[in-house]
């Protein structure tokens, strides 16, 4: 149980487009979900954090319009990366909040690496 | 706030070595405790995890002591394998998810 997935896995385009990533929660239902980005061997760094049904909290530092999150359904939140350009590149997270119990651990998607050329 | 400190890698072992990356923590409140571990170009997995004081979590023989008094959760592993080769990051869980730098472990035949 408590599985999360993310599409795509890996994207490459051109610089100053759009890209949307996609985060779901499988087999349970995340009233909140994380979005981290992960630069070559570093750590995790949180984005937003991003609850169904309202508008998402950014981290100090992260550009709400360059980095827009959706929470439309309590298993879907999605990650438009807008006007996309090299330095955009990177490994993204998502992570959904577990149920019930579990309520205090987050279930990791497996990533998606954005290539912008 | 909340903070993960986890000692520096990279972390070069032969197989069969005994392991330990150490990880300490501040936090407010009563976090839980994971230890999270990611190959090579995937995202992360729970490797295990801690919910209280003096817990022990434990998986495909790594295991670690939720240690309040000296506010650490230290992993170790009796004998490593080819196979363990990943970073391993230390993270406390209160409302959100603090991450430690990751400890890159490299296990030679």
């Amino acid at each position: 149980g408590a599985v999360v997935s993310q599409h795509p896995s890996w994207v490459i385009c051109k610089s100053g487009t759009s890209v949307k990533i996609e985060c779901r929660s499988l087999d349970f239902q995340a009233t909140t979900m994380f979005w981290y980005r992960q630069f070559p061997k570093q750590s995790l760094m949180l984005m937003a954090t991003s609850n169904e049904g309202s508008k998402a909290t950014y981290e100090q530092g992260v550009e709400k319009d360059k980095f827009l999150i959706n929470h439309a359904s309590l298993t879907l939140s999605t990650l438009t990366v807008t006007s996309a350009h090299p330095e955009d590149s990177s490994f993204y997270i998502c992570s959904a909040r577990g149920p019930g119990p579990t309520y205090n651990e987050q279930f990791f998607g497996p990533g998606t690496r954005l290539t912008v050329l | 706030g909340n903070s993960v400190t986890q000692m520096e890698g990279p972390v070069t072992l032969s197989e069969e070595a005994f392991l330990t990356i150490n990880c300490t923590y501040t936090a407010t409140g009563y976090p839980s405790l994971f230890w999270y571990v990611q190959y090579p170009g995937e995202g992360l997995q729970l490797l295990l995890k801690a919910t209280k004081a003096d817990d022990k979590g434990s998986n495909k023989g790594f295991e670690a002591t939720y240690r309040k008094e000296t506010t650490s959760f230290h992993l170790e592993k009796g004998s490593v394998q080819v196979s363990d080769s990943a970073v391993y990051f230390c993270a406390l869980a209160y409302q959100k998810v603090t991450f430690g730098t990751g400890t890159k472990l490299q296990v030679i035949p």
